[in-house]
């Protein structure tokens, strides 16, 4: 199907296991982004992505780890899990980011829980 | 960033009107207002976003307060697909390059009764 999708969807792992959250999109926009969700905080930037080989730090990028090679994937990995990633994490895309009218497209969402 | 304040939730009855307050008082003249909701287990979806002129779409309609300290995004027919929680974000000129992402507060809750 055409979008953006996440996978998985919900994972458990274990304190100090790699873990890598996938995200694809299928509309060939230039910018991606990572965010996380927690209770009390709404959701806050991990990472974003200009284009395929270019990235940056957002508000809360500890931890994580980003890829772009290609221009429809954008993975985050977790290199080391800990408990205080166990979160609900959101990819979403956006054809252009330079103007105040620009909007964003949000993945499903993977579940992480990290014991 | 100038902040928006949204009350934590509402509740409405299916097929009535929805008025969702959003407050932004230190809002600038060039900061767009942007609403997204997010449906239960679900990602946000954008909604609908103005700068001064009421505007309406498919999902909503956006109206915008003359001194734009105040905006309410409106439901014309609320249906029990549209609980979700509602956000009110705005984007301004120093919104560039993507650094900054969304902004997301804590929203509206919005609870709709059959």
């Amino acid at each position: 199907d055409a979008g953006i999708t996440q996978s998985p969807r919900y994972k458990i792992t274990e304190t100090g296991r790699q873990v890598t959250l996938m995200c694809h999109q299928t509309w060939s926009h230039s910018y991606m982004f990572w965010y996380r969700q927690d209770l009390g905080h709404g959701l806050r930037l991990i990472y974003y992505s200009a284009a395929a080989d270019i990235t940056d730090k957002g508000e809360v990028p500890d931890g994580y780890v980003v890829s772009r090679s290609k221009t429809e994937n954008f993975p985050l990995t977790l290199e080391s899990a800990t408990r205080s990633q166990t979160s609900v994490y959101f990819c979403a895309s956006s054809e252009s980011w330079g103007l105040v009218t620009d909007t964003q497209y949000f993945g499903p969402g993977t579940r992480l829980t990290v014991l | 960033d100038a902040k928006t304040t949204q009350p934590n939730s509402m509740e409405s009855n299916e097929e009535e009107p929805v008025h969702l307050p959003c407050n932004h008082s230190t809002i600038s003249g060039t900061d767009y207002i942007h609403w997204y909701r997010q449906l239960p287990s679900q990602g946000p979806e954008y909604v609908i976003h103005g700068l001064t002129s009421n505007v309406n779409n498919r999902m909503a309609s956006l109206a915008i307060a003359e001194d734009r300290k105040s905006s309410t995004l409106i439901l014309h027919r609320a249906t029990l697909r549209d609980a979700a929680v509602y956000y009110c974000i705005l984007r301004g000129d120093y919104s560039g390059g993507g650094a900054d992402g969304l902004t997301f507060g804590k929203g509206t809750h919005l609870i709709i009764q059959p």
